[in-house]
């Protein structure tokens, strides 16, 4: 069946570099997300690559995909203590229905 | 524009009591969705409504039950609840379109003793 995993904890430095990673199973999967949960709030979504590409860049994120891998990670540039939070990440699988298999999420958590 | 607003925040509940976690939404999303997330598990789906009426089971519905009625609402029942459904649960709408991802609802923390 479908599987997504993340390692539970990250910490770093403010104003380091964050590198989130995950691995997933279904090679058929359309869509990946990077959602982002704050404390007491429900998930947001951070950024999404199409399965077509290898990279995406938005501002201080950069998603990387390896397909022949299936592994997907998230950086964060210039880590921020706000940038402290749950990350997500997220395969579509389900065809049109678009239904989402999520991780375990990753904490991340910036030191001032 | 309030997206996806769930309600109540918390609750308590006796076991073998039964109650009605709600959802609305307001972006005319075809899609809807109810997850429930626990420490070291992520999020796992309980039961997704493709429209109105229609409705189908995810990874956990055991002890669930849902109806779409309309458009814009989409309760989740619980018929008698168990210590096991602790949890925060999560409602979420989308589009049909996937690169415009899921609205998540602010989450209900229920706790059943």
């Amino acid at each position: 069946g479908e599987d997504v995993e993340q390692s539970l904890f990250l910490s770093v430095r403010e104003g380091d570099s964050s590198v989130i990673n995950c691995t997933y199973t279904d090679s058929s999967s359309t869509y990946l997300y990077w959602y982002k949960q704050e404390p007491g709030a429900g998930l947001q979504l951070l950024t999404y690559i199409f399965s077509n590409m290898d990279m995406k860049q938005d501002q201080r994120l950069t998603v990387l995909l390896n397909k022949k891998d299936k592994h997907l990670s998230l950086r964060i540039a210039d880590t921020q203590t706000g940038d402290s939070a749950i990350y997500f990440c997220a395969e579509s699988y389900g065809g049109a229905t678009n239904k989402l298999i999520f991780g375990t999420g990753t904490l991340l958590a910036v030191q001032p | 524009n309030a997206g996806v607003t769930q309600t109540p925040k918390f609750q308590v509940l006796k076991t073998g009591q039964s109650m009605t976690l709600q959802c609305a939404q307001d972006m005319n999303h075809e899609y809807m969705s109810w997850y429930r997330q626990d420490p070291g598990m992520g999020l796992r789906l309980i039961h997704y409504s493709v429209g109105a009426g229609i409705t189908d089971q995810g990874e956990v519905p055991n002890g669930y039950n849902v109806s779409r009625s309309t458009t814009e609402d989409f309760p989740l029942r619980l018929l008698s609840a168990a210590p096991s459904q602790t949890s925060v649960y999560f409602c979420a709408s989308h589009r049909a379109q996937a690169n415009y991802g899921y609205t998540f609802g602010s989450g209900t923390r229920l706790t059943v003793v």
